[in-house]
């Protein structure tokens, strides 16, 4: 049962033009949504978060969207740079759990 | 800054073979997680550690154990290896109030 799912396994851009990565979710407990990037043999390393009392967050090039009523969130990357190509992983959790579930990835490849 | 460090990073088994994989943090955090990676199945929380002297079940905790040595260390057994439990698995902790992880290279297990 997979609470949280990133339907889209790769996404391919042109540098310079925007990025966009979904994610949706099934458990409308979680509260608390983050992406993480990660590199081929690294760990993921965190990228942005956003809390359910927001529908946005921003952080320089990177943007994420919270649509709670979709139980749907995406990241926005503009402008995208050939450093951005990864594996994006969305990951959602409830305020009173530590059990942090995480979507199956998008490879994201930027063009240059 | 070492972050999280897990040791090793590679290991081949044998089918029954046991194993146990060595984590530990420099960050302070209470908490600390042991995920597998698979591909098209994203990251899969095997156990958690709320805290030290707390081990709690995860999505996929059946054929591991666990250990909260102290607050730096948390380590994954195998008690009989399977060959379904090839993975990559990764360590991570996180602060209590942060919410995001901070994860480890990861160790690439396979068994034959």
């Amino acid at each position: 049962d997979q609470q949280v799912k990133q339907n889209s396994p790769s996404l391919s851009v042109q540098e310079g033009r925007i990025s966009i990565l979904n994610c949706d979710y099934t458990n409308s407990m979680f509260d608390y949504f983050l992406w993480y990037k990660k590199y081929p043999a690294e760990g993921p390393t965190f990228l942005i978060s956003i809390s359910s009392i927001k529908d946005k967050n921003e952080d320089g090039r990177f943007t994420v969207f919270l649509n709670k009523s979709a139980k749907h969130l995406s990241l926005h990357i503009v402008p995208s740079q050939p450093g951005d190509s990864a594996v994006y992983f969305c990951a959602a959790r409830t305020h009173n759990n530590n059990d942090m579930r995480f979507g199956a990835g998008t490879r994201l490849t930027v063009k240059p | 800054n070492a972050g999280v460090t897990q040791t090793p990073k590679f290991q081949v088994l044998k089918t029954g073979q046991s194993m146990t994989l060595q984590c530990a943090q420099d960050m302070n955090h209470n908490s600390m997680y042991w995920y597998r990676q698979d591909p098209g199945m994203g990251l899969r929380l095997i156990y958690y550690s709320a805290s030290e002297g707390t081990t709690d079940k995860g999505e996929v905790p059946n054929g591991y154990n666990v250990s909260r040595l102290n607050k730096r260390e948390f380590s994954l057994r195998l008690e009989s290896a399977a060959p379904s439990q090839t993975s990559v698995y990764f360590c991570a902790s996180s602060g209590q109030l942060a919410g995001e992880l901070f994860f480890g290279e990861g160790s690439r297990l396979t068994v034959l």
